[in-house]
């Protein structure tokens, strides 16, 4: 069965700070794919980032980068030189190779970024 | 105009209310997903359609049943709701085609039965 675990419910950063999202996963799949998806509190879902398991290179988009280690099974989402904006919940999911678009999604963490 | 349209955006109800979900989309993707979101479970999949003669149970299917009227349309009802369907819902697309296939979400339905 396939699975991912966010283990931080509640984070907290310093704005112009660097923080690590936690999320590991377990899947049998050889093929897989990895998602991070940002929710404000304005409650719309907003995708951040996005990592297949053949992927040589960990994914980057902007101050966003994923720290994938795949024998470890972890896919760490960091955020580099925070900002106030940064503050939303933020979910891990995973993508089975063989589960067409379905995604499992993470319990979730939320990151506060302090002025 | 959203990509996802969701409709309506806030439903209060009763127990044992019959209520619909409505989901339409521009982005002319295939496939279409229903989630829930649940306070420190995060989304969890209902139903999911890979096209418009396609439906499939997901995760927590049980309580509800879809709809896949066309291409982009996909609705979910409740035919009887209860106090712990309370939840906010969410319509998403993809592409189906390989690669990332990443989901586009629309702006969430809040329902509420009491």
């Amino acid at each position: 069965a396939q699975k991912i675990t966010q283990t931080q419910p509640g984070m907290f950063v310093q704005e112009k700070e660097a923080v690590t999202l936690d999320c590991t996963y377990d899947t049998s799949d050889p093929s897989y794919g990895l998602f991070w998806y940002k929710q404000p509190s304005s409650g719309e879902m907003i995708f951040l980032i996005y990592q297949g398991s053949y992927d040589q290179q960990n994914a980057t988009e902007g101050r966003y980068s994923l720290n994938f280690q795949k024998a470890r099974k972890s896919a760490n989402l960091v955020i580099s030189a925070s900002q106030l904006g940064d503050s939303a919940m933020y979910f891990c999911a995973m993508r089975g190779g063989n589960q067409g678009g379905k995604l499992i999604f993470g319990q979730g963490t939320e990151l506060s970024v302090k002025p | 105009d959203a990509d996802v349209t969701q409709t309506p955006r806030n439903r209060i109800t009763k127990t044992g209310k019959r209520i619909m979900l409505e989901c339409s989309q521009t982005k002319g993707h295939d496939r279409m997903y229903w989630y829930r979101q649940d306070p420190g479970l995060g989304l969890r999949l209902i139903y999911y359609s890979f096209d418009v003669k396609d439906i499939n149970k997901g995760e927590i299917s049980d309580g509800y049943s879809v709809s896949r009227q066309a291409q982009a349309k996909f609705s979910l009802s409740l035919e009887s709701a209860i106090p712990n369907q309370t939840a906010l819902y969410f319509c998403a697309t993809s592409e189906g085609i390989s690669g990332a296939n990443v989901l586009t979400f629309g702006a969430g339905s809040r329902l509420t039965v009491l």
